[in-house]
């Protein structure tokens, strides 16, 4: 089975800075990244996935997360941050053998400073 | 409007009393998931359903019950075997059963309290 490690539970930032905030899976096996934003009391949404091809993916409100299979990481960054991006963000991940199941990290609450 | 709805929003549950939570897609996805939220541990899965009528234990099924007797509807039931439910459940749908790559769509969740 799949591990996911969210190293910090949570990251303060300041408005119009940049942030990573970092996943790392446990298995080398062909994998599918994903990323969740989840605001107070709502639901998950999608913010970008990785299947295949280039390692760097674009997805909604300004987020990016690149794909490093040697580090088995899958990290996502937003080069200047809005108030409005003050969430808990998810990382999972899900595999060939494990069909349909999603490992999820335990999240990283961001929290964005005027 | 196509997504998942889940009610009730907010629900309590008395000691010993069997509570049912519902989930509903407008997707015509064949999968559908509940999963269990509590702070500091991520999601984890409750039970699945690839098609109508089969579901499958997820990671922590115990004092829980679910069926798909349609497949837009995937309803979980919390049973009094269920010591410590409080909780945010949250719902979820994919496209195609048994493919590892389709995104999980997510509900809004129902908190779940113990009076």
């Amino acid at each position: 089975a799949q591990s996911v490690t969210q190293l910090d539970s949570q990251v303060p930032v300041f408005e119009e800075a940049p942030v990573e905030l970092r996943c790392n899976y446990s298995s080398s096996v062909s994998v599918y990244l994903f990323w969740y934003v989840q605001y107070p009391n709502q639901g998950l949404q999608l913010l970008l996935k990785y299947l295949s091809g280039s390692t760097l993916v674009k997805g909604i409100n300004g987020f990016e997360a690149e794909f490093n299979k040697s580090q088995t990481s899958f990290h996502l960054r937003k080069p200047s941050v809005h108030i409005s991006d003050t969430a808990e963000y998810f990382c999972a991940v899900s595999d060939l053998y494990n069909f349909n199941k999603f490992y999820f990290g335990s999240g990283t609450k961001l929290n964005v400073k005027p | 409007d196509g997504g998942i709805t889940q009610s009730p929003k907010y629900l309590f549950r008395k000691e010993g009393q069997n509570v049912t939570l519902s989930c509903e897609q407008n997707l015509n996805h064949d999968a559908m998931y509940w999963y269990r939220q509590d702070p500091g541990q991520g999601l984890r899965l409750i039970y699945y359903s690839q098609i109508v009528n089969d579901f499958q234990k997820g990671d922590i099924a115990e004092g829980y019950s679910v069926s798909r007797e349609k497949k837009e509807s995937f309803p979980l039931t919390v049973t009094s075997a269920q010591k410590n439910p409080t909780a945010f459940y949250l719902c979820a749908s994919s496209k195609r059963r048994g493919s590892t790559q389709e995104t999980q769509y997510f509900g809004p969740g129902t908190r779940l309290l113990v009076l």
